[in-house]
C-alpha cells in the first residue's frame, strides 16, 4: 500500500525558508495530485496547496504568496517551500494525497507528519 | 472560502452512548464532505466520504449523513478507543477546508 513520510528540518530561523519533502513509497506519483496540510500545535488543520504529478499546482490564497510546491517524479518525491517564516508557521505538516472515486476526493492517506518549529 | 462549523467543540460521553457531532457549511456543499479521526500525536485518519461513505476497514457503529450544508457524524455505541478529536472537511470547492475539530472524551 502507499506510504508517505514527510523530511526536514525540525527548526527554521524567522524570515528563513521552510523546506519539506515527501516520499511516495508503494506506489507511483504518477495520476495524483499530492497535498500538504498543516496543524499548529493544538489547532485544527489547514490546507496549504497542492501538487499534479504534472506539475500543475494549487495554493491556498492565504499562502500563495510565500507558497511553493513541486514534484519530482524520477524519485517519487514532492516538496514544500515556505518563505519569510515566523512563529505562526510553527506546526506539524503532513503530506498526503487526495483520492477520489466517482467525482468524490478525499485526503488519504497520510504522512505520519512532522513538527517545524520557528524560533531563533 | 467555505467555512466548516462543528458542534459541540468537546464532548463528554460514556462507553456505550450514542454520540452525534453536527458539522455546518457556509454555502451548499452537496455530498462533498469528509470525516476523520485524529487520535493524539497521529496523522488524521479518513472515516467516511462523500457525507455517508464508511470506508473500508472502519467500524459500522460509525455512520454519516447529511447534503447540502448540514452534516452529522454518529458514533453509535462510543468504544473506548474512539477517543479522538474528529473533524469534518468539505471538498466541494478550493481550498479544501476543515472544521475546528470535535474532542471527544471518556466520562
Amino acid at each position: 500500500q502507499v506510504q508517505l513520510q514527510e523530511s526536514g528540518p525540525g527548526l527554521v530561523r524567522p524570515s528563513e525558508t521552510l523546506s519539506l519533502t515527501c516520499t511516495v513509497s508503494g506506489g507511483s506519483i504518477s495520476s495524483y495530485y499530492w497535498n500538504w496540510i498543516r496543524q499548529p500545535p493544538g489547532k485544527g488543520l489547514e490546507w496549504i496547496g497542492y501538487v499534479y504529478y504534472t506539475g500543475t499546482t494549487y495554493y491556498n490564497p492565504s499562502l500563495k504568496s510565500r507558497v511553493t510546491i513541486s514534484v519530482d517524479t524520477s524519485k517519487n518525491q514532492f516538496s514544500l517551500k515556505l518563505t519569510s517564516v515566523t512563529a505562526a508557521d510553527t506546526a506539524v505538516y503532513y503530506c498526503a494525497r487526495e483520492s477520489s472515486a466517482n467525482g468524490w476526493l478525499w485526503f488519504d492517506p497520510w504522512g505520519q507528519g512532522t513538527l517545524v518549529t520557528v524560533s531563533s | 472560502d467555505i467555512q466548516m462549523t462543528q458542534s459541540p467543540s468537546s464532548l463528554s460521553a460514556s462507553v456505550g452512548d450514542r454520540v452525534t457531532i453536527t458539522c455546518q457549511a457556509s454555502q451548499d456543499i452537496s455530498y462533498y464532505l469528509n470525516w476523520y479521526q485524529q487520535k493524539p500525536g497521529k496523522a488524521p485518519k479518513l472515516l467516511i466520504s462523500d457525507a455517508s461513505n464508511l470506508k473500508t476497514g472502519v467500524p459500522s457503529r460509525f455512520s454519516g449523513s447529511g447534503s447540502g450544508t448540514d452534516f452529522i457524524f454518529t458514533i453509535s455505541s462510543l468504544q473506548p478507543e474512539d477517543i479522538a478529536t474528529y473533524y469534518c472537511q468539505q471538498y466541494n470547492s478550493l481550498p479544501p477546508t476543515f472544521g475546528q475539530g470535535t474532542k471527544l472524551e471518556i466520562k
